[in-house]
């Protein structure tokens, strides 16, 4: 089946320009993370939903980032007025069910490039 | 807070060899899961092996497996016959079992080079 894809692969957006990044899980999944991923990093935590509802942001690094699952499947991340320090590879993951024990299937991500 | 700690940024090893790469983490749980996740140049994360904190055997999965020493808070992954494919950046990811804490916390990555 379809693994998790994420829309666009690749963005450049000048500074202060808003963007909207798209996950889709793998259908069915009822959790979905998002992570930020900086040049050389490991991954940092973003955000989770479970179905719709955003039950943790609190790795969300201010309030220029959004993010919503409105039906518990497509998942959109926001970033209002990108600053370079934006500039990351941004990972969505979806699982199953919402037990720790499921492996969380992540998508190829989305490299933003803010100038 | 849960921290993860992967000291070698760099690891080569020759084609058919083995090597081992290293994990410290830091936690005051004692129920928990580990994990190695293998990130090649297209990006996509991929799970390579998974380890229950209340096991105490090792997991093993074909070619890979890892040395898990609870006490000293160490999980390193070692691979066997290292092939071509196996080069890519490695993470060593720590994830809690107990309380509403479902996200991942993840090292900094060790970058393998496997040498023809």
């Amino acid at each position: 089946g379809a693994g998790v894809s994420q829309s666009p692969r690749y963005k450049v957006a000048k500074r202060g320009q808003d963007v909207a990044l798209r996950c889709d899980p793998i259908s069915g999944h009822v959790s979905l993370f998002w992570y930020q991923q900086a040049l050389g990093q490991g991954p940092e935590f973003l955000t989770y939903f479970q179905n719709e509802a955003q039950l943790d942001k609190s790795g969300l690094p201010s309030d220029r980032f959004f993010a919503e699952r409105p039906e518990g499947s497509v998942s959109t991340l926001k970033i209002q007025r990108t600053q370079q320090e934006d500039s990351a590879v941004y990972l969505c993951a979806s699982s199953p069910r919402t037990v720790p024990e499921d492996t969380q299937y992540f998508g190829p991500g989305t490299r933003l490039t803010v100038l | 807070a849960q921290t993860v700690t992967q000291s070698q940024p760099e690891m080569s090893v020759q084609e058919a060899e083995t090597v081992t790469l290293s994990c410290t983490y830091d936690t005051s749980e004692s129920d928990y899961y580990l994990f190695w996740y293998k990130q090649p140049p297209s990006r996509q994360m991929i799970l390579v092996i998974r380890q229950e904190a209340y096991k105490q055997q090792n997991a093993t999965e074909n070619r890979f497996s890892v040395n898990f020493q609870k006490a000293a808070k160490s999980f390193s992954l070692k691979i066997s016959d290292s092939q071509l494919g196996d080069a890519a950046m490695y993470f060593c990811a720590y994830r809690s079992r107990s309380g509403s804490a479902r996200q991942l916390t993840f090292g900094s990555g060790t970058q393998l080079t496997v040498l023809p």
